[in-house]
């Protein structure tokens, strides 16, 4: 079955730079959610997206933003990187009809160090 | 969402039973019992949700008490692939995130 498509898998960035973070969710699945990984730390919610808008906010710094396009991939845009950045990044996608929000289905994982 | 309570760590002899108990003694009447699992630095995996009945898939069994107030994940047979990091997880079914607590660490041992 297919699954949640992220890319790139590995990022290396320099402090102030910026990174951009794809993710294509499993067809039909119309929400999507980002969630950040530090080290040794459980994954926190950072934004989410329903049909192309943003749907729920998290824990999400100001130098993030993210957006959902016509095809229901999704981009995190992240600019000022500065080293707490620097940890794991997964999308999820879920179906969902107009109020229920089913169970989420994770990509691998974006792994981005900020040196 | 409420809070949920696990153990830190646990471990289980390969070819045993595995029971990942979860305290969530403020659930509120509306809130699903929803568990996770991480094996090391990938995604987040779905395993089984229930809202107030006993549930049962191809992975794993949820065992969700009478006054809601904690639950039970069974994993019949554990495999050493099942070593994992296991979440328990309250959530309203409205709610788009979710919160990922401390989590039990299961070590299944050959």
């Amino acid at each position: 079955a297919a699954g949640v498509i992220q890319s790139p898998r590995h990022l290396i960035k320099e402090k102030r730079e910026t990174a951009t973070l794809k993710c294509y969710p499993i067809p039909r699945h119309d929400t999507v959610y980002w969630y950040q990984q530090g080290p040794g730390q459980d994954p926190q919610f950072l934004i989410s997206f329903y049909e192309k808008m943003q749907s729920d906010k998290g824990s999400i710094p100001d130098r993030f933003s993210a957006q959902q396009f016509s095809d229901y991939h999704s981009e995190l845009n992240m600019s000022s990187l500065e080293l707490g950045d620097s940890a794991l990044y997964f999308c999820a996608s879920s179906p969902r009809d107009t109020t229920i929000s089913y169970e989420q289905y994770f990509g691998p994982g974006t792994r981005l160090t900020v040196t | 969402d409420a809070k949920t309570t696990q153990p830190p760590s646990m471990d289980c002899a390969e070819g045993r039973a595995a029971n990942l108990p979860c305290n969530h003694s403020t659930i509120s009447g509306n809130e699903y019992v929803y568990w996770y699992r991480q094996i090391h630095s990938q995604g987040p995996q779905y395993i089984i949700h229930g809202l107030k009945n006993n549930e049962t898939n191809e992975m794993a069994s949820l065992i969700i008490t009478e006054d809601r107030k904690s639950s039970t994940l069974i994993l019949p047979h554990a495999t050493l692939r099942d070593t994992a990091v296991y979440y328990c997880i309250v959530r309203d079914p409205y709610a788009n995130n979710l919160f990922f607590g401390t989590g039990t660490r299961l070590t299944v041992i050959p």
